[in-house]
């Protein structure tokens, strides 16, 4: 089934470890976002990517770094994990970039908590 | 600045009796709009889109939402509630700035009973 696949589903971590969330696409959209999700606050982009090779800061990058090697893949890291870092976090994509908004596809999240 | 206001943070309804959840909107340009659906533990599905064409936009499931530019709304109907509709529904705003910026409202959770 076409789609996006998260990696890991649940992560419990300890404040000051490194993380990748993985996350993959078979669609061969070009756009692909990360997004976290906290209660009361919607979803807060990360960063987003609108082609392999490039990427941008949305609107709470602190913390987080990228990568988009390849069209299919686009990792979030956390370099060195902090509580307030505990979140659901969504990876996204979306066809090419036309200049007018379109529809996101989403994975099914990555919950992670930081201890 | 551009910004979106969920009205409501839980709605409860019975099944068989309409929905509505409210969503206002900031925008100093003319505005692409959603409403994204998110089911417990997954991730977030479009429903609708408005893109400057009709105002009245049907979605998926029986939902639909009107664009009333004078009232910077675009809330979320359905004429009658199923079960199956429980769920977080969030208000989206979707601005043109070098790639696809969406600003998402808090969400409103919507309770369906028997």
């Amino acid at each position: 089934i076409a789609g996006i696949t998260q990696a890991p589903t649940s992560q419990i971590l300890a404040a000051g470890r490194r993380m990748t969330l993985r996350c993959t696409q078979d669609m061969r959209h070009n756009a692909m976002y990360w997004y976290r999700q906290d209660l009361g606050l919607g979803l807060r982009l990360i960063h987003y990517s609108n082609t392999a090779g490039t990427t941008g800061k949305g609107e709470v990058p602190d913390g987080y770094s990228v990568s988009r090697a390849n069209t299919d893949d686009f990792p979030l890291t956390l370099a060195s994990a902090v509580p307030s870092q505990t979140s659901v976090y969504f990876c996204a994509s979306s066809g090419d970039w036309t200049g007018s908004v379109g529809e996101l596809f989403f994975g099914e999240g990555s919950r992670l908590t930081v201890l | 600045a551009q910004s979106v206001t969920q009205l409501d943070s839980h709605v409860s309804v019975s099944e068989g009796t309409p929905v509505l959840l409210r969503c206002n909107y900031s925008s100093s340009y003319s505005p692409s709009l959603f409403w994204y659906v998110q089911h417990p533990n997954k991730g977030l599905q479009l429903l609708l889109k408005y893109t400057s064409a009709a105002t009245l936009v049907k979605g998926i499931n029986g939902f639909e939402a009107e664009f009333k530019k004078s009232e910077t709304s675009f809330h979320l109907t359905k004429p009658s509630a199923h079960m199956s509709d429980a769920a977080e529904y969030f208000c989206v705003v979707g601005l043109t700035g070098g790639y696809n910026k969406l600003i998402f409202g808090a969400g409103t959770r919507l309770a369906v009973h028997p």
